[in-house]
């Protein structure tokens, strides 16, 4: 057990939803991370946080956002969903933007 | 070409074999990590790694920064160590931030008894 949470575990919805994710880093980690793991991309980094403030942006679809709350857990809103958003989320923490990462068991995502 | 490669795509061993898995980049990185995912799906980090050679039970992963190369070699083999090893890379100028994954396609290890 990392001590990253994620919920919920599985999800299923239909094209044109809008979903959200959450995820609580481990306690006194700062940064947070969420990628992306599709059968034909695999892992993705989507964006990082840190301390509540936005660090860094990778691969994230304008359909997507995400945001750190105070008390430091995250979310990441997927919307107007589409079947090739169907794939494995992570979320990962960390103590500092330099430390090792550690990963949440992931939510797993099927649009049909 | 993608930033960073492994080898092999798939590897089938004999219980108590030795294995090494490659992993080369082409970016400049402030560390490089070794990732496990079980089929499950769960990914646990096995190292972190800047310069030269950790170890960890049977695992033992090495880099070299000049070469751009790095290896995960486990000794003793054993069935549980089935699973997909992800090499990724942080890399300090991706994104604007140091601690950002680029991952590699992952080695899928299987381990017969």
């Amino acid at each position: 057990d990392s001590g990253v949470t994620q919920t919920p575990k599985h999800l299923i919805t239909a094209t044109g939803q809008r979903v959200t994710l959450r995820c609580s880093p481990r306690s006194g980690d700062l940064s947070v991370y969420w990628y992306q793991q599709s059968l034909d991309q695999g892992l993705q980094f989507l964006i990082q946080y840190y301390n509540g403030e936005e660090r860094a942006k990778g691969n994230i679809l304008e359909r997507f956002s995400a945001q750190q709350f105070p008390d430091l857990h995250s979310e990441l809103n997927l919307s107007s969903l589409e079947l090739g958003d169907s794939a494995l989320y992570f979320c990962a923490s960390s103590q500092t933007l330099h430390h090792e990462q550690y990963f949440g068991p992931g939510t797993r995502l099927t649009v049909t | 070409k993608n930033e960073v490669e492994q080898s092999p795509q798939n590897l089938t061993a004999q219980e108590g074999e030795f294995i090494t898995i490659n992993c080369s980049y082409s970016v400049g990185i402030s560390a490089l990590h070794w990732l496990q995912q079980h089929p499950g799906g769960g990914i646990v980090s096995l190292f972190m790694l800047s310069s030269g050679k950790k170890k960890h039970g049977r695992l033992i992963a090495t880099i070299n920064i000049q070469e751009k190369h790095s290896s995960l070699h486990i000794t003793a083999s054993h069935p549980r160590d089935s699973a997909v090893y992800i090499c990724a890379v942080s890399t300090p100028n991706y994104g604007g931030s140091q601690g950002n994954l680029i991952f590699g396609k992952g080695t899928k290890l299987s381990v017969k008894p």
